[in-house]
């Protein structure tokens, strides 16, 4: 079945530090690629998508790729800030479903 | 913009009890989908509705069911409660065939 895979958290880092997330996925079609962003006591807000190989994804200075020579859309950003501190999740639909898969979620912890 | 509402946000029940939440999707939006999110867990797909059919069915419980109305609206009937239903339960429109689900807040369940 269709699966995702994240690094585990929490990812704790310094204002102004680089991050990156890991996602890997298994799909038994050609899926479209998600993360989705979730703040203290709030829903899922969709952050970025890619919906073939090779796009770029990007919002609010994220940026994830779709790699499907390595079955990846890993999550980056240059410069996080305190704001950014939240649990992250990639998932993915199969093309004529739109039911997203997700991963487990990894907390983003960014100290002042 | 509105968004997808949810009821109640908060819902406190006793076991063996029954409870109800409600979904309005965005307007225009023909595709209803309820997912439930256990504490620290990622979210686990349970059901979706097109034009008030079933279109979907995960891993929801044969103590729960669920419709769409003519209106588009939905609901998740949860009956003989039990402590492992506590959770956050997102609801999520589309239109149909789209890949871009937006959630709610959730409404969070907690069974005594």
């Amino acid at each position: 079945g269709d699966s995702v895979t994240q690094m585990e958290g929490p990812v704790t880092l310094s204002e102004e530090a680089f991050l990156t997330i890991n996602c890997t996925y298994t799909a038994t079609g050609y899926p479209s690629l998600f993360w989705y962003v979730q703040y203290p006591g709030e829903g899922l807000q969709l952050l970025l998508k890619a919906t073939k190989a090779d796009d770029k994804g990007s919002n609010k200075g994220f940026e994830a790729t779709y790699r499907k020579e390595t079955t990846s859309f890993h999550l980056e950003k240059g410069s996080v800030q305190v704001s950014d501190s939240a649990v992250y999740f990639c998932a993915l639909s199969v093309v004529g479903y739109s039911t997203l898969t997700f991963g487990k979620g990894t907390m983003l912890l960014v100290s002042p | 913009a509105a968004g997808v509402i949810q009821s109640p946000r908060h819902l406190i029940k006793e076991k063996r009890e029954t409870a109800t939440l409600k979904c309005y999707p965005i307007p225009r939006h023909d595709t209803v989908y309820w997912y439930q999110q256990g504490p620290g867990q990622d979210p686990q797909f349970l059901i979706s509705f097109y034009e008030k059919m079933q279109s979907d069915k995960g891993s929801i419980p044969d103590r729960f069911s669920a419709q769409q109305f003519s209106d588009y609206h939905s609901e998740l009937n949860m009956s003989s409660l039990e402590l492992g239903d506590s959770a956050l339960y997102f609801c999520a429109s589309s239109e149909f065939g789209a890949n871009v689900l937006t959630f709610g807040a959730g409404s969070r369940l907690t069974v005594l």
